[in-house]
């Protein structure tokens, strides 16, 4: 059974930085693609990056809004994969999701808060 | 990028109609990779369908999906109380991933 465990969410200042962490399992974790997936209170879902597998190199895409200030990152010793986020703006405040592609079919996590205030 | 546009925006609707709910794409979808999602308020989204016609384990038969390249439909046949929701639609065959801006389901 495939599981996404996301965590490291919480309050941070404007400005500040924060790293979230997906912890994987039940699935082959270099092969696939992975997906990092916000929803601000009240509003719709926006994507925010990709990871690649690793047949890619793990390369990463991003979204326009977070290109210069989000990164995403794997390790394969742990099967967890990161969502490194500086610069944080007030914006930002968002559930967020890691979602990983198997044989076309998405699967989610629970998601984790972040919540950037002063 | 793939812009998505959902309709309607809100359909109103009796328990027991049949709900039709259109996704259309501004460009063809990869591989067909658009899904279908449920969300209730304070809830994560639910995977209803994949890659256009596939439904997710546990999802009831009323649910189904179909279309290819542009257009998408999720029919819910006879609607029961729990199906009132909000619905989106994602395509994930390209980067960026993109999502519908959603169509509100409620009760007639």
């Amino acid at each position: 059974e495939v599981q996404l465990v996301e965590s490291g969410g919480g309050l941070v200042q404007p400005g500040g930085s924060l790293r979230l962490s997906c912890a994987t399992s039940g699935f082959a974790f270099s092969a696939h693609f992975m997906d990092w997936v916000r929803q601000a209170p009240g509003k719709g879902l926006e994507w925010v990056g990709r990871s690649k597998n690793k047949a890619n190199t793990y390369n990463a895409d991003y979204a326009a809004s977070v290109s210069d200030r989000f990164t995403i990152s794997r390790d394969e010793s742990n099967d967890s994969l990161y969502l490194q986020m500086n610069s944080l703006k007030t914006e930002d405040t968002a559930v967020y999701f890691c979602v990983v592609n198997i044989n076309g079919r998405p699967d989610w996590g629970q998601g984790t808060l972040v919540t950037v205030s002063s | 990028e793939i812009v998505l546009t959902q309709s309607p925006g809100t359909l109103s609707l009796s328990p027991g109609e049949r709900a039709t709910l259109s996704c259309r794409a501004s460009q063809s979808v990869s591989y067909n990779y658009l899904a279908w999602y449920q969300q209730k308020p304070g809830q994560a989204p639910r995977l209803l369908m994949y890659a256009a016609s596939g439904r997710a384990p546990g999802i009831p038969a009323r649910f189904s999906g179909s279309g290819s390249g542009t257009d998408f439909t999720l029919t819910i046949t006879r609607l029961e109380p729990e199906d009132f929701a909000v619905y989106y639609c994602q395509q994930y065959g390209s980067s960026p991933v993109t999502f519908g801006q959603g169509t509100k389901v409620d009760i007639k």
